[in-house]
């Protein structure tokens, strides 16, 4: 299984307070991304990275911030957490070479729960 | 837009036949599909890539086709087996970042 961890797996925290996930990945893997997963709508993509400083935006992206200061790290933070956040949070890598079509390799989520 | 439509309904079949999934995408047709496998409280995992160009590939009990025609993808499990049973996304390339898009899924229960 290709090294991704993702902390913390569970959390619950009120609304307006600030959240911060953190993706870890030991394969030196070049792109990282951040989903979220929600019932009827599937993976979406919220950002993303191709190296380190290097971060866009996906498709539902608003509300969330990244940041990456080293190729292994990739923090996903909730400036000020609203109900519409509660969902099960997931990092991906891919490598470098092959671009967009390469395929990604997950970490087990975070379940975030704001209430 | 590019979108990508899995079946949302569960697929309940009897172990030892074959599972057959639907993947249907709009717009032009993607370079490359991908299916993924997700069991309950984890990550998806990555099954299977197939080309534009390929029509048809395998791994194992596994078989995806590409149909550029019908705009569509078949994920074929035979003498499927109850530790199949999962939820299977499929993706292709599209929306504005150009990203991979995910199905919904669909959740395959094998019977014993």
């Amino acid at each position: 299984d290709a090294g991704i961890t993702q902390s913390p797996r569970h959390k619950v925290t009120e609304t307006g307070t600030p959240v911060t996930l953190r993706c870890h990945q030991t394969e030196n893997h070049r792109y990282m991304y951040w989903y979220r997963q929600d019932p009827g709508h599937g993976l979406r993509l919220i950002h993303y990275s191709y190296g380190v400083k290097d971060t866009d935006k996906g498709e539902v992206s608003d509300g969330y911030s990244v940041s990456r200061s080293k190729t292994e790290d990739f923090l996903l933070t909730l400036e000020s957490a609203t109900s519409s956040q509660t969902s099960v949070y997931f990092c991906a890598i891919s490598p470098s070479s092959g671009g967009s079509n390469q395929p990604q390799h997950f970490g087990d989520g975070t379940r975030l729960s704001i209430l | 837009s590019q979108k990508i439509e899995q079946n949302s309904e569960a697929l309940n079949i009897q172990e030892g036949k074959t599972a057959t999934l639907t993947c249907n995408y709009t717009n032009y047709s993607p370079a490359y599909l991908q299916w993924y496998r997700q069991d309950p409280g984890r990550g998806p995992v990555f099954l299977l890539l197939i080309r534009e160009n390929e029509k048809e590939k395998r791994k194992e009990r596994l078989k995806v086709t590409f149909d550029t025609t019908l705009k569509q993808s078949l994920f074929h499990i035979t003498a499927s087996q109850p530790a199949d049973s999962a939820t299977y996304l499929c993706a292709r390339l599209g929306g504005a970042t150009n990203k991979l898009i995910f199905g919904t899924g669909t959740l395959l229960a094998v019977q014993p």
